[in-house]
């Protein structure tokens, strides 16, 4: 099987705007969870969602948004860049209840 | 309020010996514990789990180790092999419909010297 991809790989945004990132998981995996990975913080949950619902939130503003499709595939978006947004944007899929599996990452920079 | 800790930023160990990587967690509710190895600017990559109803687990190289009662679970490589050098995650989630929610340490620098 394929693993998680996630497009695009890197971006460069300012402040102020906002952003989309697209995460497609394994097939046949129904949950898909985002993590925020900053050298300060390490790496924190954002959300998951399980057959397109949002199963579980971490604590982070509301300028933070995901979603997911009938097809399993997710995006979360940003708006309203903030300088301390510039990180390391991990996603995850799983069959819902065991392990997950992580994509390359999309490295986000705000200037 | 850091729930899982990894007390030790970095270890270093000669190629061949064994590799000991700890982690020390608080929350009760934890079920589910798994390791991580990460390259920078890489995705983490899945290593071995263990569920809270074992104290072990193995899987070639890697074996986990769970105390509940200390709340401590530990991961042996043996033999450790110059490619080991990453960063090694543990995490922690609370199982049920909290699958999807991992809550990591703050890693540690393993490097195999040859």
């Amino acid at each position: 099987k394929a693993g998680v991809t996630q497009t695009p790989r890197y971006l460069i945004k300012t402040r102020g705007q906002q952003v989309t990132l697209s995460c497609s998981p394994i097939s046949g995996h129904r949950s898909v969870s985002w993590y925020q990975q900053t050298p300060g913080q390490g790496l924190q949950f954002l959300f998951e969602y399980f057959s397109e619902t949002q199963r579980n939130k971490g604590n982070f503003p509301g300028r933070f948004s995901g979603r997911q499709f009938s097809n399993s595939r997710s995006e979360m978006n940003v708006s309203t860049l903030e300088l301390g947004d510039s990180a390391l944007y991990l996603c995850a899929s799983s069959e819902g209840t065991d392990t997950q599996y992580f994509g390359p990452g999309t490295r986000l920079t705000v200037l | 309020d850091q729930q899982v800790k990894q007390n030790s930023p970095s270890l270093s160990v000669q190629e061949g010996r064994i590799s000991i990587l700890n982690c020390d967690y608080t929350n009760s509710m934890f079920d589910y514990f798994l390791w991580y190895k990460k390259y920078p600017a890489e995705g983490p990559t899945f290593l071995i789990s263990i569920s809270s109803i074992k104290d072990k687990n193995e899987d070639g190289r890697f074996t986990v180790f769970l105390n509940k009662s200390a709340k401590h679970l530990s991961l042996h490589i043996v033999p450790s092999q110059p490619g080991d050098s990453a960063v090694y995650f543990c995490a922690a989630n609370a199982g049920g419909t909290s699958y999807g929610k991992l809550t990591f340490g703050q890693g540690t620098i393993l490097t195999v010297h040859p």
